[in-house]
């Protein structure tokens, strides 16, 4: 059984451009939840992916936008970077498309700096 | 939205003591999570729980559902424990959607 995996581990990206963060899914696992977590601050919710559809969405604007594929895998990703998109960027997969009944397996993260 | 509240934000404790991290929310919910983070790193799920008390190792984790309050303890903690500890609640009315607390940030000192 493999966990959950991130790529890439850390990204360097300017002011206005557009970057894709990917994530493979726990093995059986239809759920993905991708998360911002800003330096000190708990994560915070951005969108939830079940069976390839949004599920869910946090309170992020539409510039960031995620899919979903056949295999469960994910990518999140985000358009016209600014600086405060700084942060380490974790998805989460699980069974089911609910969170209060599986528990979530955590990627390692991508640490994306906009400069 | 469901309000978190973690106790202490810093801990620090000698290596061998007993650890206790506090965990209040505003809205009942049905299960709890508690993370771990190590510094720079992922995060790992320590434990899910919706009543009771779990056990895995030195770790115990507890929920009042009534008094809405969650504790995680580290009993004979070792410098290897030291990381964020985060919970985790189910945001209200949503089935998909944790909020967070600030975590704990614990150092064990050999």
């Amino acid at each position: 059984e493999t966990g959950v995996t991130q790529s890439p581990t850390h990204l360097i990206k300017t002011r206005g451009q557009q970057v894709t963060l990917r994530c493979s899914s726990q093995s059986g696992h239809n759920t993905v939840s991708w998360y911002q977590q800003a330096l000190g601050q708990g994560p915070q919710f951005i969108f939830q992916y079940y069976r390839e559809e949004e599920n869910g969405r946090g309170n992020f604007p539409p510039r960031f936008s995620g899919l979903q594929f056949p295999n469960y895998s994910s990518e999140l990703n985000v358009n016209a970077l600014e600086l405060d998109d700084s942060a380490l960027y974790l998805c989460a997969s699980s069974l089911g498309g609910g969170t209060t009944r599986y528990e979530q397996y955590f990627g390692p993260g991508t640490r994306l700096t906009v400069t | 939205k469901n309000e978190v509240e973690q106790s202490p934000q810093n801990l620090t404790a000698q290596e061998g003591e007993f650890i206790t991290i506090n965990c209040s929310y505003s809205v009942g919910i049905s299960a709890l999570h508690w993370l771990q983070q190590h510094p720079g790193g992922g995060i790992v799920s320590l434990f899910m729980l919706s009543s009771g008390k779990k056990k895995h190792g030195r770790l115990i984790a507890t929920i009042n559902i009534q008094e809405k309050h969650s504790s995680l303890h580290i009993t004979a903690s070792h410098p290897r424990d030291s990381a964020v500890y985060i919970c985790a609640v189910p945001s209200g009315g949503s089935n998909y959607k944790l909020t967070f607390g600030k975590g704990t940030l614990l150092t064990v000192n050999p």
